[in-house]
């Protein structure tokens, strides 16, 4: 499972409120990625990081931001939440190394709800 | 814009029955091709790898081809087992950032 944790794991909140998810790994590899999967929209990214303080921006990225400041760490955060936003939140890492690979594994998945 | 579309999005078998999933994507310049299986309010497991210069890969009972000029994957269950019930997702990534775009997934139902 690539040793991929992701926490919360369920996270009940209200409209407005701000909200972190933490995607934590633990094989320093370098391609970090959060999607979001709802129903009759598959996965979808929102954002990804390629090193310590690289990140990019997926197709649905507005009204999210990221961080990455240790190469194990990519954090997501809903600067304010909105009814839109809930869904399920996956992290994933990509084996990705210049070479042979760019096998994608996933973590366990945080449900968000915003009221 | 690549997109990527899997045919059917349910599917009910028989156990026992040998099934073949489809995904079909639109741009041909693909970096490789990943199956993952999903259970029910669970994460993603990664099934099958196949570079782009491969044409299929095998693991136990499943085998995944590609033919990547006309932009499809099928992936091959060998007589299915009710454990084998699960939304079956396939994905295709690029040589930017190993980003990939998914289709919505393949629902497989397998009756004892």
């Amino acid at each position: 499972d690539a040793g991929i944790t992701q926490s919360p794991r369920h996270k009940v909140t209200e409209t407005g409120t701000p909200v972190t998810l933490r995607c934590h790994q633990t094989e320093n590899h370098r391609y970090m990625y959060w999607y979001r999967q709802d129903p009759g929209h598959g996965l979808r990214l929102i954002h990804y990081s390629y090193g310590v303080k690289d990140t990019d921006k997926g197709e649905v990225s507005d009204g999210y931001s990221v961080s990455r400041s240790k190469t194990e760490d990519f954090l997501l955060t809903l600067e304010s939440a909105t009814s839109s936003q809930t869904s399920v939140y996956f992290c994933a890492i990509n084996t990705l190394a210049g070479g042979p690979g760019n096998e994608q594994f996933f973590g366990p998945g945080t449900r968000l709800t915003v009221l | 814009k690549q997109e990527v579309t899997q045919i059917p999005a349910a599917l009910s078998v028989p156990e026992g029955e040998n099934l073949v999933l489809n995904c079909s994507f639109t741009d041909s310049a693909i970096y490789n091709l990943q199956w993952f299986r999903q259970d029910p309010g669970k994460g993603l497991t990664s099934l099958l790898l196949i570079q782009s210069s491969q044409r299929e890969q095998t693991s136990g009972r499943l085998n995944a081809s590609l033919d990547k000029s006309s932009g499809r994957s099928t992936l091959y269950i060998a007589a299915s087992q009710p454990g084998d019930s699960a939304t079956y997702l396939c994905a295709v990534s690029g040589t930017n950032a190993g980003k990939s775009t998914f289709g919505d997934g393949t629902t497989l139902t397998v009756k004892p």
